[in-house]
């Protein structure tokens, strides 16, 4: 099973600055199979990036996706006030089991 | 729009069975899979397993093999996830979520049900 070690566990910024979360497999991601979910409090996921870095539909640019192999990043370029969540990453395609990250919150500093 | 609606929250004393349901609707239900994610209080998320709507194909975590079964009625476009022997450790928020696969395999979930809680208390 590929384990996903997410950082840091809690990021705490302003509203405009850029937010910055990493993703590291414990083996290598194949093809790019990696997600990106943000999940509020008392609310369901929601996707954001799939195939790594393909925003999902109706997802604002400000959010973009990198990387390949082992690493991933999740980038916000300018927080909003509704970006202050938890955000997990998953992978898919290298097993037949589907994992998530821990999680990183992103909360107001 | 697409949308899936989850049965209400279940109370149930270990050792019981909990069924959720997850009613789709706004697309074709057997071109897309269900997956099954669950999220204890506190917690982050944790991957159930998975049914594919267009054959029953079914892909559960090792963890949960034995425990739970996925089925779907094609007739109702309803997903059901099934638990057994339930422990106070199953507490937690179920969600089923829409799955994109492509052979066979499923890759991400891009639509979510708002959850059903199922508390396991005696």
């Amino acid at each position: 099973e590929i384990v996903l070690t997410q950082s840091p566990g809690t990021l705490s910024l302003s509203p405009g600055e850029r937010a910055t979360l990493s993703c590291r497999a414990s083996q290598s991601v194949s093809s790019s199979y990696l997600a990106w979910y943000q999940q509020k409090p008392g609310q369901a996921p929601r996707l954001l990036i799939y195939g790594a870095s393909s925003r999902a539909t109706g997802i604002p640019d400000r959010f973009s996706g990198s990387g390949s192999g082992t690493d991933f990043t999740l980038t916000i370029s300018r927080l909003e006030p509704e970006d202050f969540a938890v955000y997990y990453c998953q992978q898919y395609g290298s097993s037949p089991e589907l994992t998530f990250g821990g999680g990183t919150k992103v909360e107001i500093k | 729009q697409v949308q899936l609606v989850q049965s209400g929250a279940e109370v149930k004393k270990p050792g019981a069975s909990v069924k959720v349901s997850c009613k789709a609707s706004g697309y074709t239900f057997t071109s897309y899979g269900i997956s099954w994610v669950r999220q204890a209080p506190g917690q982050g998320l944790e991957w159930m397993g998975w049914i594919s709507a267009y054959n029953g194909n079914t892909n559960y975590a090792q963890k949960l093999q034995g425990r739970v079964t996925m089925t779907t009625d094609t007739s109702t476009s309803t997903a059901y996830m099934e638990l057994r022997s339930l422990r106070s450790d199953d507490t937690a928020v179920y969600y089923c979520a829409r799955g994109i696969a492509a052979a066979g395999i499923l890759k991400y979930m891009d639509v979510w049900g708002k959850g059903t809680t199922v508390t396991v208390s005696s």
